[in-house]
């Protein structure tokens, strides 16, 4: 069964350094998303991304934050200089073509911002 | 806007017990999808159901079942004979039509005792 996979597992970082999470949709699937969950609390959405651009966003998905869709099969969340408070697990997830299609998550990657 | 509500933070049940995760939702759409994962010790988000808002049925699955009521904005989850194997944290989740993102509920965490 096709799924969304994630690199790496667990990125372990300096504040103030860069990172850049990777994910990997569901081939066919044409929205792609990341949500963070900040440890003991619930998943937030972060960004959709259709058509190779930003469709939606949160307020937490401030100048820090980038996505990219660099080659047609990636999909990454950079986070241009990490704070603390960036320590998360961050998921990607993937929806196909249809309104009423699910979001298929990945199994996350563990951010550590020390 | 869209809200999900999970009142219950933490349920502990002794195996083969019956146990019902409410889920109570808010959205000013007509159109829009509900949805449960569940999230094991492992970290990953695992999708169980979809139900459409045009759908009221409930739905059965094994020892799962669901409730869906459109009169009391509720979509419970109801675990049958409950084992070890289903101790985790259960998210509810929203979309509303004309949103891309998912809003999750903060999650009830369920503990199977042997």
């Amino acid at each position: 069964e096709p799924e969304v996979t994630q690199t790496p597992s667990h990125q372990v970082t300096q504040m103030g350094q860069e990172v850049i999470l990777r994910c990997v949709p569901i081939s066919n699937h044409l929205y792609f998303y990341w949500y963070r969950q900040i440890l003991g609390q619930k998943v937030e959405f972060l960004v959709s991304f259709y058509n190779n651009e930003i469709s939606e966003k949160s307020e937490i998905f401030d100048d820090q934050f980038s996505v990219e869709r660099p080659d047609g099969s990636n999909f990454t969340l950079k986070i241009r200089s990490t704070k603390l408070e960036d320590s998360a697990m961050y998921f990607c997830a993937s929806r196909a073509g249809q309104v009423t299609d699910t979001q298929y998550f990945g199994p996350g990657t563990r951010l550590t911002v020390l | 806007a869209q809200k999900v509500t999970q009142a219950q933070t933490e349920i502990s049940v002794v195996e083969k017990e019956d146990v019902t995760l409410d889920c109570v939702y808010e959205t000013r759409d007509t159109t829009y999808y509900l949805f449960w994962y569940k999230q094991p010790p492992s970290g990953e988000l695992v999708f169980l159901i979809r139900r459409n808002s045009f759908d009221e049925q409930n739905e059965i699955s094994g020892r799962y079942s669901w409730n869906f009521q459109k009169s009391t904005s509720s979509f419970n989850f109801t675990i049958t004979a409950s084992q070890v194997v289903d101790s985790a944290v259960y998210f509810c989740a929203l979309r509303s039509g004309g949103y891309q993102k998912v809003t999750f509920g903060t999650g009830t965490k369920l503990q199977v005792i042997p």
